[in-house]
């Protein structure tokens, strides 16, 4: 079974642009949840998706958002790029987004704003 | 909400020799702690994890150790071997109103020398 996949896996953008992210879960996974990754301050839950909803949201502004499509293919959107948005976003999915879960993560993608 | 420390920040053992990272959570209604192996330009890799339900749970030459008591948890590696160096981030879950949101230890390098 293929693992989660993530595109592009490198991005470069300047301060001020917007970007989108995707994410394809693991086949029957139906979570899909985000995390961005940054030495300073680690790995961060940004949001999670089930069944095209967010149920849950970190402590993001509102810059980032996301959304899941009905074959629970997931994309999350920056808009406004701040130098800090730099950083490696990571998805990981689950079965059911059940609380106690196993996540399965992809490779992630870097982002790198100048 | 839930707070994550994990200990060392790194951790240098020779070949053959035994590692332990240990992580304490604040809340104590978090009820998964999963341990992830992340080696460079990759994602994280789910190693092992454990269930509040269970004391310890081994595979092979990784183990870990909950004390639901004290709130605290414990990655053990015997037998280390060069392909173990890599960062290790522990987890656990959040609020009961957070969802499969997992909270991170800022995480461990370790260096294995042969």
């Amino acid at each position: 079974k293929a693992g989660v996949t993530q595109t592009p896996r490198y991005l470069i953008k300047t301060r001020g642009q917007q970007v989108t992210l995707s994410c394809s879960p693991i086949s029957g996974h139906r979570s899909v949840s985000w995390y961005q990754q940054t030495p300073g301050q680690g790995l961060q839950f940004l949001f999670e998706y089930f069944s095209e909803t967010q149920r849950n949201k970190g402590n993001f502004p509102g810059r980032f958002s996301g959304r899941q499509f009905s074959n629970s293919r997931s994309e999350m959107n920056v808009s406004t790029l701040e130098l800090g948005d730099s950083a490696l976003y990571l998805c990981a999915s689950s079965l059911e987004g059940r609380r106690a879960e196993t996540q399965y993560f992809g490779p992630g993608t870097r982002l790198l704003v100048l | 909400g839930e707070n994550v420390e994990q200990h060392p920040s790194t951790l240098s053992v020779q070949e053959g020799d035994s590692a332990v990272i240990k992580c304490t959570y604040s809340d104590s209604a978090s009820n998964y702690f999963p341990w992830y192996k992340q080696e460079l330009g990759k994602g994280p890799q789910l190693i092992i994890d454990i269930r509040s339900n269970v004391g310890e749970k081994k595979d092979q030459r990784i183990a870990v150790t909950l004390n639901k008591t004290a709130k605290h948890f414990s990655l053990h590696i015997t037998e280390t071997q060069p392909e173990d160096s890599a960062v290790y981030f522990c987890a656990a879950t959040g609020s009961n109103q957070a969802g499969t949101a997992l909270i991170f230890g800022k995480g461990t390098t370790l260096s294995v020398s042969s």
